[in-house]
């Protein structure tokens, strides 16, 4: 079975910090990407990346940087903690463009 | 007064009826297109997809049906059970020009509650 784990499932942290979003998946796959999800709005695309190093933006990339130096981590941070960064962020991989996508269990972040 | 969030559209069906989910995707470009089912406290899980050159898909109980000409997709579960309530995403994956990347988009989601 596909693995996505995400580093933490709640977080807590203070206005202003810089913060880390780890991501790891152990199937080899080309894509990773990262969501956001809030009440009533889905699902929606931060970041996702195609293939090592390389990173492009989604939707929502204001507030948010990546990286992906290897294959099986994608981390998403966060530069400046600010409190509309409150949500669920949920990360995913695909072994390649047009197949299923999986999901970690995602990471409840506070911003207080 | 002020406004928390949006509500999500809510399907309400008894057990045993066969629940219509709808989505309208945004790009006509996009090539692929898949139904996601979430429960409380989880990631969203794979249930069925299609790609664009076909209009019709049957899994096991769930039926995608795909009509490009109004950018239109939808998902059929037949005999509706307790255990199929949860928020029902489509998302679509829109190419990327330029290299063999590609963006994957979800829609806002709909609520299906399912009667005993």
């Amino acid at each position: 079975d596909v693995k996505v784990t995400q580093s933490s499932r709640y977080l807590v942290k203070r206005t202003g910090e810089k913060v880390f979003l780890e991501c790891v998946q152990d199937m080899d796959h080309e894509n990773m990407f990262w969501y956001r999800q809030d009440p009533g709005l889905g699902l929606r695309l931060i970041y996702f990346s195609y293939d090592v190093k390389m990173k492009e933006k989604g939707d929502i990339p204001e507030g948010y940087s990546v990286s992906r130096e290897k294959k099986e981590r994608f981390s998403l941070i966060l530069e400046s903690a600010s409190t509309n960064q409150t949500s669920m962020y949920l990360c995913a991989s695909s072994l390649q463009v047009n197949t299923e996508a999986f999901f970690g269990q995602g990471t409840r972040l506070t911003v207080v | 007064g002020e406004s928390v969030g949006l509500h999500l559209p809510t399907l309400s069906v008894q057990e045993g009826d066969n629940s219509i989910i709808n989505c309208a995707y945004s790009n006509s470009a996009s090539d692929y297109f898949i139904w996601y089912k979430q429960e409380s406290g989880k990631g969203p899980q794979f249930i069925i997809d299609i790609r664009s050159n076909m209009d019709k898909r049957q899994g096991q109980r769930v039926t995608v049906l795909l009509n490009k000409t109004v950018k239109h997709l939808s998902l059929q579960i037949a005999a509706t059970q307790p255990g199929d309530s949860a928020v029902y995403f489509c998302a679509e994956n829109m190419p990327l020009i330029y290299n063999q990347g590609g963006k994957l988009i979800f829609g806002q989601g709909t609520e299906l509650s399912v009667k005993p």
